[in-house]
């Protein structure tokens, strides 16, 4: 089955950009949907398709792919972004969605 | 607005089962794919099920096939999820979400359900 890889923890300090990746085997074939949850919250879609953004998503996240990596970029971190972050793509081979393992960004 | 409120979680026994409900108000319910996500206590999100719009079409995650079976309403606005042969693995909360449509994006969540299995 297809397996997601990201990175337990990544720490940045306020108005720094903060960088999450998510490896999968070929992952720039596919589209890439990142995912935003706040502790006790649902998670929230904050870019889809790979780089596009939903309404009302701040333009501070944007995302890329390309080969075996996709990334989540959020710039000017503010204390609010301190969340749990996942990838999420759907596997045409098997008919499946599969989700990243999940990167708990700290705003230090 | 987009709304979708899930119910019918609680505690169960193992080898139990469980229905869980999901309402969809402020928008074609019937246009869009549905999908189900769980989320063990402490731990990442995993897909569970998927149904396309009129229900003829469905789609499980391993670990739950042949055990659960996602259905919809689409006169009552309802996505299901019927859950038998509970395990102690399953505890976890249960999020409905709507497919975003074209690229399999989920892009509204509901608050969850939680199940809890254990004797």
């Amino acid at each position: 089955s297809y397996v997601l890889t990201q990175p337990p923890s990544v720490s940045v300090a306020p108005g720094q950009t903060a960088r999450i990746t998510c490896g999968g085997n070929n992952i720039g074939s596919k589209s890439v949907h990142w995912y935003q949850q706040k502790p006790g919250q649902a998670p929230v879609l904050v870019v889809y398709d790979d780089s596009d953004r939903p309404s009302g998503i701040p333009e501070r996240f944007s995302g890329s792919n390309s080969g075996n990596t996709a990334t989540l970029t959020i710039s000017r971190v503010e204390a609010g972004d301190e969340a749990d972050y996942y990838c999420q793509v759907w596997d045409s081979s098997s008919d499946l969605y599969v989700f990243g393992t999940g990167t708990k960004v700290t705003v230090l | 607005e987009v709304q979708l409120v899930e119910s019918g979680g609680g505690l169960v026994q193992p080898g139990g089962s469980l229905r869980l409900s999901c309402a969809a108000s402020g928008f074609t319910f019937s246009s869009y794919w549905m999908h189900w996500v769980r989320q063990a206590p402490g731990k990442g999100l995993v897909w569970v099920s998927r149904i396309n719009s009129d229900g003829s079409s469905t789609s499980y995650a391993d670990s739950v096939k042949g055990r659960f079976t996602i259905s919809r309403d689409n006169a009552k606005n309802t996505l299901y999820l019927q859950m038998n042969s509970l395990r102690a693995e399953d505890t976890a909360v249960y999020y409905c979400a709507r497919d975003g449509g074209g690229v399999y994006d989920l892009d509204y969540w509901g608050q969850g359900t939680l199940v809890t299995v254990s004797s």
